[in-house]
């Protein structure tokens, strides 16, 4: 168990709808970020936060938007949603105490999206 | 931006033998971390092995090694005594000392045969 949790683990929706993905950073940690995993393709890095400001910005479509909240937990925004949005959508978090912590990123189990 | 590169789609190996899995990256930095991570058929994307540029001496996890060439740009995977749960996909991925997010390479997918 990472410490980053994520919700929901499945969901299935419609196309042209919208949906909001959860997470909860590892205790501590200030960081969070988002990925993306097609099934043809790689992780493709979303966005990241720290302490509640966007930090760095990846391959995130117009459509997507993110926040992170004053308690650290942050939420992925999709939008008009197309089939080529279905994915394994990963959360991730950083930058807690302790040795080497705040240099490694820790996953969540993500979100799978199937887009119908 | 720094690029990883995994040219190993996929790699076999019997139960109980050694496997190594490549990695080189692209990079005009001095300071970095470099890791491993692991996801078996659930997705779950598991920490294996992480290096720090600064350190000469190559990271190792129990059965997992690195071979760590900071000049040749390359950071090769060894796992030693293989078991049927090492059977996953093996992510390559880079971090910049300034502690933005991970770049990934595209992945080998290792099948370990009994």
């Amino acid at each position: 168990d990472s410490g980053v949790t994520q919700t929901p683990k499945h969901l299935i929706t419609a196309t042209g709808q919208r949906v909001t993905l959860r997470c909860s950073p590892r205790s501590g940690d200030l960081s969070v970020y988002w990925y993306q995993q097609s099934l043809d393709q790689g992780l493709q890095f979303l966005i990241q936060y720290y302490n509640g400001e966007e930090r760095a910005k990846g391959n995130i479509l117009e459509r997507f938007s993110a926040q992170q909240f004053p308690d650290l937990h942050s939420e992925l925004n999709l939008s008009s949603l197309e089939l080529g949005d279905s994915a394994l959508y990963f959360c991730a978090s950083s930058g807690g105490q302790g040795a080497n912590s705040g240099n490694t990123i820790y996953f969540g189990e993500g979100s799978w999206l199937t887009v119908v | 931006a720094q690029t990883v590169t995994q040219s190993q789609p996929e790699m076999s190996v019997q139960e109980a033998e050694t496997v190594t899995l490549s990695c080189t990256y692209d990079t005009s930095e001095s300071d970095y971390y470099l890791f491993w991570y692991k996801q078996p058929p659930s997705r779950q994307m598991i920490l294996v092995i992480r290096q720090e540029a600064y350190k000469q001496q190559n990271a190792t996890e129990n059965r997992f090694s690195v071979n760590f060439q900071k000049a040749a740009k390359s950071f090769s995977l060894k796992i030693s005594d293989s078991q049927l749960g090492d059977a996953a996909m093996y992510f390559c991925a880079y971090r910049s000392f300034s502690g933005y997010a991970l770049n990934f390479g595209k992945g080998t997918s290792l099948l370990v045969t009994p």
